[in-house]
C-alpha cells in the first residue's frame, strides 16, 4: 500500500525557516518524480515545487522560487521541503503528491495527509 | 501560466441525479488534464487522468470528457458519498495550475 506521511509543520514567525519531511513506503522511492503542493485556508490548491527520480532536476512555483528548496534521499525514501523567509502567505496545509510523469509534467496518484504550516508573529 | 476556469463554484444536487462540473484551459492542454476529489480534512484523491481515464478503484460512475479546451467531469447516480470539492489540474506546461474548485453538496 502507498503511503506518504508528511511531517516537521507547525507554528513559525515570519522571516524563519521551516523544514518538511514526507517519508513514502509502500512503492520504489526513486522510480518516481515527488512533489509538493499546498492549500491555503479555504482556497484552492496551489503547486510548489517537483523533483526528478534523483533529484538532479527541480521545478518551482514563482511564489515559492529561490526561498524554498525541494529535495529527495532515495536511501531513505524520504522527500524534503526546505522553506526559508516564510511569510504569512506560506501559511497553508502542505501535501506530499507522487508524480505519474507524462512528457516533462505529470498528474499526482497518491496524496500524503497534509502538514500544516502557520506563518505567524 | 495556463488559467484553469472551474465553473460552477458550488452546486447542490440530490440523490441519483448526475452532475457536470466544467473545467476551461485559457489555451490548449491537449489531454493533460485531471480531476481531484477532497472531502473536508482529508487530501485530494485523484479521479480521472489524461482527461478521460478513470483511476483504478474509482467508480464507473464518474466519467470525463473533453470539446476543445472544455473538460468536464460528469457523476451518475449521484450518492452522499460523492459529496465534496473537485479540483481540475493541467499538467499540459510548468507551472502546473490548477482550478478554483467545485464544491459539490447533496441536497
Amino acid at each position: 500500500e502507498v503511503q506518504l506521511v508528511e511531517s516537521g509543520g507547525g507554528l513559525v514567525q515570519p522571516g524563519r525557516s521551516m523544514k518538511l519531511s514526507c517519508a513514502a513506503s509502500g512503492f520504489t522511492f526513486s522510480d518516481y518524480y515527488m512533489a509538493w503542493v499546498r492549500q491555503a485556508p479555504k482556497k484552492g490548491l496551489e503547486w510548489v515545487a517537483s523533483i526528478s527520480y534523483e533529484g538532479s532536476s527541480t521545478y518551482y512555483g514563482d511564489s515559492v522560487k529561490g526561498r524554498f528548496t525541494i529535495s529527495r534521499d532515495n536511501a531513505k525514501s524520504t522527500l524534503y521541503l526546505q522553506m526559508n523567509s516564510l511569510r504569512s502567505e506560506d501559511t497553508a496545509t502542505y501535501y506530499c503528491a507522487r508524480q505519474i510523469l507524462r512528457v516533462y509534467l505529470g498528474y499526482f496518484d497518491y496524496w500524503g495527509q497534509g502538514v500544516m504550516v502557520t506563518v505567524s508573529s | 501560466d495556463i488559467q484553469m476556469t472551474q465553473s460552477p463554484s458550488s452546486m447542490s444536487a440530490s440523490l441519483g441525479d448526475t452532475v457536470t462540473i466544467n473545467c476551461l484551459a485559457s489555451q490548449d492542454i491537449g489531454n493533460y488534464l485531471s480531476w481531484y476529489q477532497q472531502k473536508p480534512g482529508k487530501s485530494p484523491k485523484l479521479m480521472i487522468y489524461g482527461a478521460t481515464n478513470l483511476e483504478d478503484g474509482v467508480p464507473s460512475r464518474f466519467s470525463g470528457s473533453r470539446s476543445g479546451s472544455d473538460y468536464s467531469l460528469t457523476i451518475n447516480s449521484l450518492g452522499y458519498d460523492d459529496e465534496g470539492i473537485y479540483h481540475c489540474h493541467q499538467y499540459y506546461e510548468y507551472p502546473p495550475t490548477f482550478g478554483g474548485g467545485t464544491k459539490l453538496e447533496l441536497k
